[in-house]
């Protein structure tokens, strides 16, 4: 089936500008991560959404960073008044995080999107 | 969150087997040992994960010290589109279920597989 898909695959701004990140989970997951790779890191975590608890934004960096999942499903990552240090790939994963899958907690990873901040 | 350690790099050659370290010592008694990997201009996936006992899948085997302070990922045959970096991450399922499923990655270890 479907994996999980990310829009746009690269994206290009200019400081200051707002730009939008899309994430579509795969179909009946209820669980949506948002992560960060800067160059040569590993992963960071941003916001996590699962079903219609309040999400854990504690990884968000700053508060020009925000995040919603509309209707359960898509994802929209937004940043205001980029940065060049918000330059990274962002990644979005969904799952199931039920019994009896939550003692894997297998999270099904899109592509990302790589950000440029000039 | 219990804090892994491992190499940041490896290389292996082509059909041969691959021994990926990690450290955990400060590891409690209900984490699991997880191991992702990423391939190049690819978001992680997942590999394989264990408790206690040594667990094999169709991808790899994971071997668990038996204080489980320390695990090894075994790749039995080395490919080269094997080549990715490797993730050890502990999650505590029980505690993951009242609060956040997040992953915590470190650096990773870099796999190189020579032709």
């Amino acid at each position: 089936g479907a994996g999980v898909s990310q829009s746009p695959s690269n994206k290009v701004t200019e400081k200051g500008k707002d730009v939008e990140l899309r994430c579509d989970p795969i179909s009946g997951h209820t669980a949506l991560y948002w992560y960060r790779q800067s160059l040569g890191q590993g992963l960071e975590f941003l916001i996590y959404f699962q079903g219609n608890s309040a999400p854990d934004k504690s990884g968000l960096p700053s508060d020009r960073f925000s995040a919603e999942r509309t209707g359960g499903s898509v994802s929209t990552l937004t940043i205001q008044r980029t940065q060049q240090e918000d330059s990274a790939v962002y990644l979005c994963a969904s799952n199931n995080p039920e019994p009896p899958l939550f003692l894997v907690n297998e999270q099904f990873f899109g592509p990302g999107t790589r950000l440029t901040v000039l | 969150d219990a804090k892994t350690t491992q190499p940041n790099s490896m290389e292996s050659n082509e059909e041969e087997p691959v021994h990926l370290p990690c450290n955990h010592s400060t590891i409690s008694g209900t984490d699991y040992i997880h191991w992702y990997r990423q391939l190049p201009s690819q978001g992680p996936e997942y590999v394989i994960h264990g408790l206690t006992s040594n667990v094999n899948n169709r991808m790899a085997s994971l071997a668990i010290a038996e204080d489980r302070k320390s695990s090894t990922l075994i790749l039995h045959r080395a490919t080269l589109r094997d080549a990715a970096v490797y993730y050890c991450i502990l999650r505590d399922p029980i505690s993951a279920q009242g609060g956040s499923e997040k992953l915590v990655f470190g650096k990773g270890t870099k796999l190189t597989v020579n032709p």
